[in-house]
């Protein structure tokens, strides 16, 4: 049962336009979420992140909104640039435990 | 300031084979530690956590175990390898039971064939 999921396996953007990630979980338990990112043959590295007392948090180029109702959120990436090519996982936190999506593979052509 | 090392970085064991993954947290006492496993198409799955030295959970029943022989050293092991086990392993360390900002090791990448 995948109580985190990213149903988009793959994303292609074209460089300095916006990408979209996105993420759904299932469990309301969840309080708290982020967003690693993760390039190959290397481990994940924390982005950005969003406590469920918020809808939006932003740093920079990254922006994650927080639909608590919908149980969804989203990673914007503003303008994308070719080295923010990389695998993103969202995750989620909460009953003591941290649970990663599948994650999804950015392309951002130049 | 705290880093993690994990070895080796890549690994081709045979069907049958044990195995030792060793990950080692400086910098920081008493840190959380995981195990986490990648597998080809899948996200990142919870394969072990432990809060403390000897004190080890399982998330998922498989043929792997974990140990903490000492409060900076996670290790994980199998005694035959089947090729199912064959993925991208991280080690991650955290203070306490935040979750904020997990720190992940550079992986293993295990080839059983």
């Amino acid at each position: 049962d995948q109580q985190v999921k990213q149903n988009s396996p793959s994303l292609s953007v074209q460089e300095g336009r916006i990408s979209i990630l996105n993420c759904d979980y299932t469990n309301s338990m969840f309080d708290y979420f982020l967003w690693y990112k993760k390039y190959p043959a290397e481990g994940p590295t924390f982005l950005i992140s969003i406590s469920s007392i918020k809808d939006k948090n932003e740093d920079g180029r990254f922006t994650v909104f927080l639909n608590k109702s919908a149980k969804h959120l989203s990673l914007h990436i503003v303008p994308s640039q070719p080295g923010d090519s990389a695998v993103y996982f969202c995750a989620a936190a909460g009953e003591g435990k941290l649970v990663f999506g599948a994650g999804t593979i950015l392309r951002v052509k130049s | 300031s705290q880093t993690i090392h994990q070895w080796p970085a890549t690994l081709v064991q045979p069907v049958g084979s044990p195995l030792s993954l060793e990950c080692t947290v400086e910098g920081t006492s008493n840190p959380n530690l995981y195990w986490y496993r990648q597998a080809a198409g899948r996200g990142l799955q919870l394969l072990f956590y432990s809060i403390g030295i000897g004190q080890i959970s399982s998330e998922v029943p498989q043929n792997l175990s974990a140990s903490r022989p000492q409060d900076r050293q996670f290790i994980l092991s199998s005694k035959k390898l089947l090729l199912s086990d064959s993925g991208f392993y991280l080690c991650a360390w955290s203070v306490d039971s935040s979750f904020y900002g997990y720190t992940f090791g550079s992986g293993t990448r295990l080839t059983v064939v």
